[in-house]
């Protein structure tokens, strides 16, 4: 069965604190999509980052940075020197699609709430 | 800009009435738009899988008839929660993906709170 946890439910850190969000996902497929969106008050839901599972290589934008680690099932996103700006909701999500047709609903994380204090 | 428009953004009703959202890819055509549905400080749950031209396929527990949809066209898919009690308020927000082989991820809409008195 396809599962995403997101074990932290709230964190809070002051501006310019670097600040981690775990995500760990359990799937049986070989070939899968990992995401992470991120839902400010407003409600609207901002894409972040999409991975497949062939691909382990870590990726920065910016301020942002993802770790793949297949090897422990785990999508960490990190977010270097945080801003106000950054205070949202992020959820892990993970789909599977095995001929990469991305097409296949999104199984969600229930989500950690990231508070940043000026 | 966004690429997927939801409307309206925000209703509030009385108990029993009838309830549409919609949900409109911009700019591209969507085979496949996704409903969820979110409960405060709740993740998104998957409702149904709503396919243009043909029937929507529901997730479990999720009543076809209380929660009609409709994708009559590449842009549009409709949500329409039927006899609509306190129970269904929600934040209910769709996504949209690129036609099959555009190897996009999902554009989700900005949602539609619902409140139900």
């Amino acid at each position: 069965a396809q599962k995403v946890t997101q074990a932290q439910t709230e964190i809070s850190v002051v501006e310019k604190e670097d600040v981690t969000l775990d995500c760990v996902y359990e799937t049986r497929d070989t070939t899968y999509y990992l995401f992470w969106y991120k839902q400010p008050p407003s409600g609207e839901l901002v894409f972040l980052i999409r991975r497949n599972s062939f691909d382990e290589q870590n990726e920065i934008s910016g301020r942002y940075s993802w770790n793949f680690q297949k090897s422990t099932s785990s999508f960490n996103f990190t977010i270097t020197a945080s801003q106000v700006v950054d205070s949202a909701v992020y959820f892990c999500a993970l789909s599977e699609s095995a001929n990469a047709i991305n097409t296949d609903k999104l199984i969600f994380g229930t989500g950690t709430r990231l508070q940043v204090f000026p | 800009g966004a690429v997927v428009s939801q409307h309206p953004s925000w209703v509030i009703c009385k108990s029993g009435t009838s309830v549409k959202i919609e949900c409109r890819s911009l700019d591209f055509q969507a085979t496949t738009m996704f409903w969820y549905r979110q409960f405060p400080k709740q993740s998104l749950m998957l409702m149904a899988t709503s396919n243009e031209g043909s029937k929507a396929t529901y997730e479990q527990g999720v009543e076809k008839d209380k929660f009609l949809i409709n994708h009559a066209s590449l842009t549009l898919s409709t949500l329409t929660v039927t006899s609509a009690h306190p129970e269904d308020s929600s934040f209910y927000i769709c996504s949209a993906v690129l036609t099959v082989y555009s190897n996009q991820p999902q554009h989700f809409g900005d949602g539609t709170r619902l409140s139900i008195l």
